[in-house]
C-alpha cells in the first residue's frame, strides 16, 4: 500500500497566482480529507468528501479556495489567487468507513509559500 | 468554546516518568477518539484509538475515555526522549459523522 500520496511536496508561488494542490487517497477508502496547519492555528479542516461528494465544505475560508474530486483516486484543491496568508502546511487524509468512525491516514503534506 | 481543547503546553516529562495527556470535547454525540503524534515537519500518524468508556492499552500507551465528562486522555509510560512530539487529540461522529477534528496539540518534551 503506497499510503496517501500528496504533490507537491513544496511550492513557492508569488501572491496573485494559481495553485493547485493534488492528492490520491489510499485506494478503496470512501472518505478524503484536506486539512491546513499553521502554527497559529493548528490543523484546520477544510472539506471532507464522501464517495467523491463533498459533504462538509465549512472550512473553506473563501472563495478563492475550491476543492474537487473528480473520481475516487484524485482530488485537487485549488487558491485561485493566493495571497501570503495562505502560506501553511496542507494535509491530504483518506479514511475507509467503519462503523463508529475509523483513523484518517495522512499523506505528507504539500508546503505552500506564497510571497 | 473551541470543539476540542487541549493543552498546549509544553510538557515537560524526565525520560523514564509517565506522561499524561488530556483533552476535552464539546459534542457530546462524538462516537470516536483518536490520538495523534507529530514530529516536527512531519505529518500526523495515528498512536491510538478508543470507542467506549474505560482504558485501552498498546504497549507503552494507554488511552482513557470518559464520555460523561467529554474527556479523553493519552497516557505514555516509560517516557523516551523519541516521545518528544507534538501530540494531537481528534474526535470523530456526532453532529457530523465523518467529520474529524483535531484539538490544537500538546507539545511534550521528554529529558534524559
Amino acid at each position: 500500500d503506497a499510503g496517501v500520496i500528496q504533490s507537491p511536496r513544496h511550492e513557492v508561488t508569488e501572491m496573485g497566482q494559481e495553485v493547485t494542490l493534488r492528492c490520491k487517497p489510499i485506494s478503496g477508502h470512501d472518505y478524503l480529507f484536506w486539512y491546513r496547519q499553521t502554527m497559529m492555528r493548528g490543523l484546520e479542516l477544510l472539506i471532507y468528501f464522501n464517495n467523491n461528494v463533498p459533504i462538509d465544505d465549512s472550512g473553506m475560508p473563501e472563495d478563492r479556495f475550491s476543492a474537487k474530486m473528480p473520481n475516487a483516486s484524485f482530488s485537487t484543491l485549488k487558491i485561485q489567487p493566493s495571497e501570503p496568508r495562505d502560506s501553511a502546511v496542507y494535509f491530504c487524509a483518506s479514511s475507509p468507513h467503519l462503523p463508529g468512525g475509523s483513523p484518517l491516514h495522512f499523506g505528507n503534506g504539500t508546503r505552500l509559500t506564497v510571497t | 468554546q473551541k470543539e476540542v481543547e487541549q493543552n498546549s503546553g509544553p510538557l515537560s516529562v524526565p525520560e523514564g516518568a509517565i506522561a499524561s495527556l488530556n483533552c476535552t470535547y464539546s459534542d457530546r454525540g462524538s462516537q470516536s477518539f483518536f490520538w495523534y503524534r507529530q514530529y516536527s515537519g512531519k505529518s500526523p500518524e495515528l498512536i491510538m484509538f478508543i470507542y467506549s468508556n474505560g482504558d485501552k492499552e498498546d504497549g507503552r500507551f494507554t488511552a482513557q475515555l470518559n464520555k460523561a465528562s467529554q474527556y479523553v486522555s493519552l497516557l505514555i509510560r516509560d517516557s523516551q526522549p523519541s516521545d518528544s512530539a507534538t501530540y494531537l487529540c481528534a474526535v470523530r461522529g456526532g453532529t457530523s459523522y465523518g467529520k474529524l477534528t483535531f484539538g490544537q496539540g500538546t507539545i511534550l518534551t521528554v529529558h534524559p
